[in-house]
């Protein structure tokens, strides 16, 4: 059965500094990962997908990256601010139809 | 589009009544999951449709746990009776074709149902 683990469970920042979010999974043979963000009581948005046969995507200053044989993501974002402050969760798609989720890593970035 | 809507947004009530959340997918979307999210546990799927057929209940608890999916627009999990430890958020989320291979689309989360059951 796919796990799925995120470290930290919890990080705190100052604003301005670049920081990475760990995903990592035990089952390589997946179809694709995605990023999502969680703002307190609201559902889920996702933020980047990357198919199994790609190495990164990029959406603004996030940038999340997928080593496949190694079971493991990183999702990258540069130079934080306050509002990016949400829990970030990852999910792994090697079903075909739906995904399983990690746990998440609550961020707070601090002015 | 309204994105996908959930209802209610909130719903207490007590051991051993019958309880029924309610979503309204993206239009044109032919996937439909519920997933439950808990402190413990994280996010869980329970059950997903294609078409407003189901597919896979596995993640269904127990059978005190029933979803439908009448037509395209609509479906509901039903909780009959609720227990305590049934309480948790409940999201819908609808997706354009599955998350496989072939298509790999979005999927687009419903702001979710906090259910209490005291």
């Amino acid at each position: 059965k796919q796990e799925v683990t995120q470290i930290p469970a919890a990080l705190s920042v100052p604003e301005g500094e670049n920081l990475v979010l760990n995903c990592s999974f035990t089952d390589s043979a997946i179809y694709n990962l995605q990023w999502f963000r969680q703002d307190p009581g609201k559902g889920l948005t996702s933020l980047l997908l990357i198919q199994s046969s790609q190495r990164e995507q990029t959406s603004g200053r996030l940038n999340a990256s997928l080593d496949k044989s190694s079971g493991r993501s990183t999702l990258y974002i540069a130079a934080s601010q306050p509002g990016d402050s949400a829990t970030y969760l990852c999910a792994v798609n090697d079903s075909g139809y739906a995904l399983n989720f990690g746990k998440g890593t609550s961020l707070l970035v601090t002015p | 589009d309204a994105g996908v809507i959930q209802s209610p947004r909130h719903e207490v009530t007590e051991m051993g009544q019958e309880v029924t959340l309610r979503c309204k997918p993206i239009s044109g979307h032919d996937y439909l999951f519920w997933y439950r999210q808990t402190m413990m546990r994280g996010l869980e799927l329970l059950i997903y449709f294609n078409n407003n057929v189901p597919i896979d209940d596995s993640g269904m608890p127990e059978d005190r746990f029933s979803a439908k999916m009448p037509n395209a627009s609509f479906s509901t999990l039903k909780i009959q009776p609720s227990e305590p430890r049934d309480s948790a958020v409940y999201f819908c989320a609808s997706s354009l074709g599955g998350q496989g291979a072939a298509g790999a689309n979005v999927l687009t989360f419903g702001a979710g149902s906090r259910l209490t059951v005291l």
